[in-house]
C-alpha cells in the first residue's frame, strides 16, 4: 500500500537550517508529483511547495520562497524539503502529500495520500 | 486570512444532516477550478473525503457528498455519527497575474452533540 514517511523534524533556533525527508513506498514514485503542506499548532493547512515527477518543475509559496527548496531523488524514492533561515512562524507539522498526477502545476490536483507528518519547532 | 472561507464551527446531533460551506472568488472556485475536501481527525493527518467537487474515493461512506456552484462549494454529511467529529478543510487552486498556488480554507470544526 502507499506509504509516505517524513523524518528530520526537530527543534531548531531561528535563522538555522533543517532538512526534512519523505520516504515513499508502495507506488511508482517517479510517476507522481509531490507536495509539502504544513500546519501551525492549532491552525489550518498551508501549502508549502511542490515538485514534478522528474524534478524539473518546482513551485513554492510566497511565505517560504527564497528560504525553502524542494528536491527529490527518484533512485531513493525520497523527496526533500530544505529549510533555511527558519523563522518562529515556520513552526508546525510538515506533511508530505502525493497528488495523482506527474505534473507540479495541474490546477485540479488533490492530495490522495499523506504522510503522518514531521514536527518542526523553531525556538530560541 | 485564508483565500477560501469556511465557518469556524458547525454542530449537529447524531443522525442529522450538516453542511459546511467554502466560499472563494473568481480567481479560484469561480475560475472553475475543482474543490476537494479533507477530514482531519484529532492528532492525525488529513485524508481526502471528496475530490473533483463531488467524487468520493473508495472507502468513504456515501453519507459524505460535495457540490459546487459559482464561487462556492459545500460538503454535506448526512446521518451524522460520533466518529464524524473532526476538522474539515476545503482545497482548490488560485491563479492570478502574480501567482498560482494551491489554497485551503481555514477549516471547520464539526461537533457531534
Amino acid at each position: 500500500q502507499v506509504k509516505l514517511v517524513e523524518s528530520g523534524g526537530g527543534v531548531v533556533q531561528p535563522g538555522r537550517s533543517l532538512r526534512l525527508s519523505c520516504a515513499a513506498s508502495g507506488f511508482r514514485f517517479s510517476y507522481y508529483a509531490l507536495h509539502w503542506v504544513r500546519q501551525a499548532p492549532g491552525k489550518g493547512l498551508e501549502w508549502v511547495a511542490v515538485i514534478s515527477f522528474d524534478g524539473k518543475n518546482k513551485f513554492a509559496a510566497d511565505s517560504v520562497k527564497g528560504r525553502f527548496s524542494i528536491s527529490r531523488d527518484n533512485s531513493k524514492n525520497t523527496v526533500y524539503l530544505q529549510m533555511n533561515s527558519l523563522k518562529i512562524e515556520d513552526t508546525g507539522v510538515y506533511y508530505c502529500a502525493r497528488v495523482p498526477s506527474p505534473s507540479a502545476a495541474r490546477p485540479h490536483n488533490y492530495f490522495d495520500y499523506w504522510g503522518q507528518g514531521a514536527l518542526v519547532t523553531v525556538s530560541s | 486570512q485564508s483565500v477560501l472561507t469556511q465557518p469556524p464551527s458547525v454542530s449537529g446531533a447524531p443522525g442529522q444532516r450538516v453542511t459546511i460551506s467554502c466560499t472563494g472568488s473568481s480567481s479560484n472556485i469561480g475560475a472553475d477550478y475543482d474543490v476537494h475536501w479533507y477530514q482531519q481527525l484529532p492528532g492525525t493527518a488529513p485524508r481526502v473525503l471528496i475530490y473533483g467537487n463531488s467524487n468520493r474515493p473508495s472507502g468513504v461512506p456515501d453519507r459524505f457528498s460535495g457540490s459546487k456552484s459559482g464561487t462556492s462549494a459545500s460538503l454535506a454529511i448526512t446521518g451524522l455519527q460520533a466518529e464524524d467529529e473532526a476538522h474539515y478543510y476545503c482545497q482548490s487552486y488560485d491563479s492570478t497575474l502574480s501567482s498560482s498556488r494551491v489554497v485551503f480554507g481555514g477549516g471547520t470544526k464539526l461537533t457531534v452533540l
